[in-house]
């Protein structure tokens, strides 16, 4: 079964500093890789999909890099912002259509 | 912009009560999925469904139960509520069975069993 896990779990920066999150997955095999977003006691908000097929994708601030023989993804947040204080998860789909989860990056950006 | 919506953004049930979860998406996505997320567990699948009356067991079905009767509805159903059941249950939708498409997810439902 395909694991996923993110490095570190929690994350404490200061306003303006670019930061890097790590995503490994242990089945290479993977269709698309997705970042998300989770403000506390809310739903997931996607932040970026990366197909297979891809090397990064970019958004704003954020870019997020895919190295599938390595197993490995990471989502760069550059000049960071008190409001960017949030969960971030990573997440691969399984056969069965649906996604397994890392248990996260905790990150807290302070003024 | 895509919309799934939770019936209830927080719920608080007895022991034994049957508890009915509804998820609604309003973008004609043909695969539908409920999750629960408990802390050091991360998300972990319940069930999803793939089309009208149709469903598969997720990595976590014990105690739960679907419903999809409309498209756009999803509803998840606790027969007999468990206080091992208190946990946030979110709701996502995807636009086809590609593996390619993007899940969307709803506001989550915060499940308290007393």
């Amino acid at each position: 079964k395909q694991e996923v896990t993110q490095i570190p779990a929690a994350l404490s920066v200061p306003e303006g500093e670019n930061l890097v999150l790590n995503c490994s997955f242990t089945d290479s095999a993977i269709y698309n890789l997705q970042w998300f977003r989770q403000d506390p006691g809310k739903g997931l908000t996607s932040l970026l999909l990366i197909q297979s097929s891809q090397r990064e994708q970019t958004s704003g601030r954020l870019n997020a890099s895919l190295d599938k023989s390595s197993g490995r993804s990471t989502l760069y947040i550059a000049a960071s912002q008190p409001g960017d204080s949030a969960t971030y998860l990573c997440a691969v789909p399984n056969s069965g259509y649906a996604l397994n989860f890392g248990k996260g990056t905790s990150l807290l950006v302070t003024p | 912009d895509v919309k799934v919506t939770q019936s209830s953004r927080y719920l608080v049930k007895r022991t034994g009560e049957k508890v009915f979860l509804e998820c609604v998406q309003d973008m004609d996505h043909e695969n539908m999925f409920w999750y629960r997320q408990d802390p050091g567990l991360g998300l972990r699948l319940i069930y999803f469904s793939y089309d009208v009356k149709m469903k598969e067991k997720g990595d976590i079905p014990e105690g739960y139960s679907v419903s999809r009767e409309k498209k756009e509805r999803f509803s998840l159903i606790l027969e007999s509520a468990s206080t091992n059941q208190t946990s946030m249950y979110l709701c996502a939708s995807s636009r086809t069975a590609l593996l390619t498409d993007t899940q969307y997810f709803g506001p989550g439902t915060r499940l308290t069993v007393l």
